[in-house]
């Protein structure tokens, strides 16, 4: 079964520089999250899409942005990079019932490890 | 308030079963999630449970779950190496958007 897909694996960038991860959910899958987790910590909420609408909004910094495209892959982007961004990034995905908002399981990818020097 | 509270670490010997404990504070807390990280790896979800269960068994899993007292517990039966791991328990907040709140995270390790 196709799974949630993020790219790259891995990437390596140095203070004050732009990277932009990508996340691809699993089809049919309408909404995206973002989740940060640091060295050694539990995972932190960033951000989430659904419909490509931003649903929620949580320990985002505001060098951070994300959003939902048309065939709901979403692109965080962040810029003005600081050691302190260093961290492994998910992407998950869920469905929702639109009538309903049901709430249904979350996906995770494998994350995309961010190395700021 | 959103906190999920975790034991920092377990060890068993191979063979014995693992019991991880997590408490949460949201009473509205609508499902409970058990996920596994291994090193260097994305977050596996293991199990759920709704939040009006008590119990939900799954081969070696077993999650417990007690709504009076907002604790949550994952019993691995027959633990294995391949068992060793961190455990995150999380919760999905009311309010349909799915957020999980995450817990710092059990590591687990089984030795022979």
């Amino acid at each position: 079964a196709a799974g949630v897909i993020q790219s790259p694996r891995h990437l390596i960038k140095e203070k004050r520089e732009t990277a932009t991860l990508k996340c691809y959910p699993i089809p049919r899958h309408d909404t995206v999250y973002w989740y940060q987790q640091g060295p050694g910590q539990d995972p932190q909420f960033l951000i989430s899409f659904y419909e490509k609408m931003q649903s929620d909004k949580g320990s985002i910094p505001d060098r951070f942005s994300a959003q939902q495209f048309s065939d709901y892959h979403s692109e965080l982007n962040m810029s003005s990079l600081e050691l302190g961004d260093s961290a492994l990034y998910f992407c998950a995905s869920s469905s929702q019932g639109a009538a309903t908002r049901t709430n249904e399981k979350l996906f995770f990818g494998s994350g995309t490890q961010l190395s700021v020097l | 308030g959103e906190d999920v509270e975790q034991s920092l670490f377990l060890s068993v010997r191979e063979g014995d079963s693992s019991v991880i404990n997590c408490t949460y504070t949201d009473s509205s807390s609508t499902y409970l999630y058990w996920y596994k990280q291994e090193p260097g790896a994305g977050l596996q979800l293991l199990t759920y449970i709704f939040s009006n269960m008590d119990m939900k068994q799954d081969q070696r899993l077993t999650v417990l779950l007690n709504k009076k007292d907002k604790h949550l517990s994952l019993r691995i039966a027959d633990t294995q190496t391949g068992d060793s791991a961190i455990y995150f328990c999380a919760e999905s907040l009311s309010g349909g958007y799915n957020k999980l709140i995450f817990g710092a995270g059990t590591r687990l390790a089984v030795h022979p």
